[in-house]
């Protein structure tokens, strides 16, 4: 069984203020991917980044960062000096490296205010 | 253009009426899937398909069913057995393989009443 949690269900920060997505899953598999999308209010999901559980190095892009930590399964995301076009619903998503089955987080919403 | 296509946008039904939901992809991904959204709850996965001609019940299959005939098209069926059909329903497609993310289709909203 798999599942992943997303604790925070909305999160409202004013522009230019930093804000981090926590997302801890649980599953048996030893090895399996990790992933972050967005939804914005059109509701078609974005596809943000994949990380593989045999690889933890943290990742940069842009204003976008991701801490991956096996020790305690988390894998949380921060935008750095958020905009008002980061107003969206972030899920975090877990799938087990031989299996297709996709498990999602409930989602966390975020509202960046000018 | 390549992408994942769901029609309708908006779909209402009667209570009672069995309604079905399509969704094509010119990607030539092995993998499909469906997921229903409620406000709160996230995207729980309904089917979900690896092949042509097989699927796998997701976490919340009772009420639904499909069908993967083609390679492109994996319709969903909403039938009277589901209790609150009322949702957002999102298809997705990936390459199969590992190490691949899903691709999402703009979503149905389906309203019974």
């Amino acid at each position: 069984a798999q599942k992943v949690t997303q604790a925070q269900t909305e999160i409202s920060v004013v522009e230019k203020e930093d804000v981090t997505l926590d997302c801890v899953y649980e599953t048996r598999d030893t090895t399996y991917y990790l992933f972050w999308y967005k939804q914005p209010p059109s509701g078609e999901l974005v596809f943000l980044i994949r990380r593989n559980s045999f690889d933890e190095q943290n990742e940069i892009s842009g204003r976008y960062s991701w801490n991956f930590q096996k020790s305690t399964s988390s894998f949380n995301f921060t935008i750095t000096a958020s905009q008002v076009v980061d107003s969206a619903v972030y899920f975090c998503a877990l799938r087990p490296f031989d299996d297709y089955k996709l498990s999602f987080g409930a989602g966390t919403t975020v509202t960046v205010r000018a | 253009d390549g992408g994942i296509t769901q029609s309708p946008k908006y779909l209402f039904r009667k209570e009672g009426q069995n309604v079905t939901l399509s969704c094509e992809q010119n990607l030539n991904h092995d993998a499909m899937y469906w997921y229903r959204q409620d406000p709160g709850q996230g995207l729980r996965l309904i089917y979900y398909s690896q092949i042509v001609n097989d699927f796998q019940k997701g976490d919340i299959a009772e009420g639904y069913s499909v069908s993967r005939e083609k390679k492109e098209s994996f319709p969903l069926t909403v039938t009277s057995a589901q209790k609150n059909p009322t949702a957002f329903y999102l298809c997705a497609s990936s390459v199969g393989a590992t190490n691949t993310e899903a691709f999402f289709g703009q979503g149905t909203r389906l309203t019974v009443v």
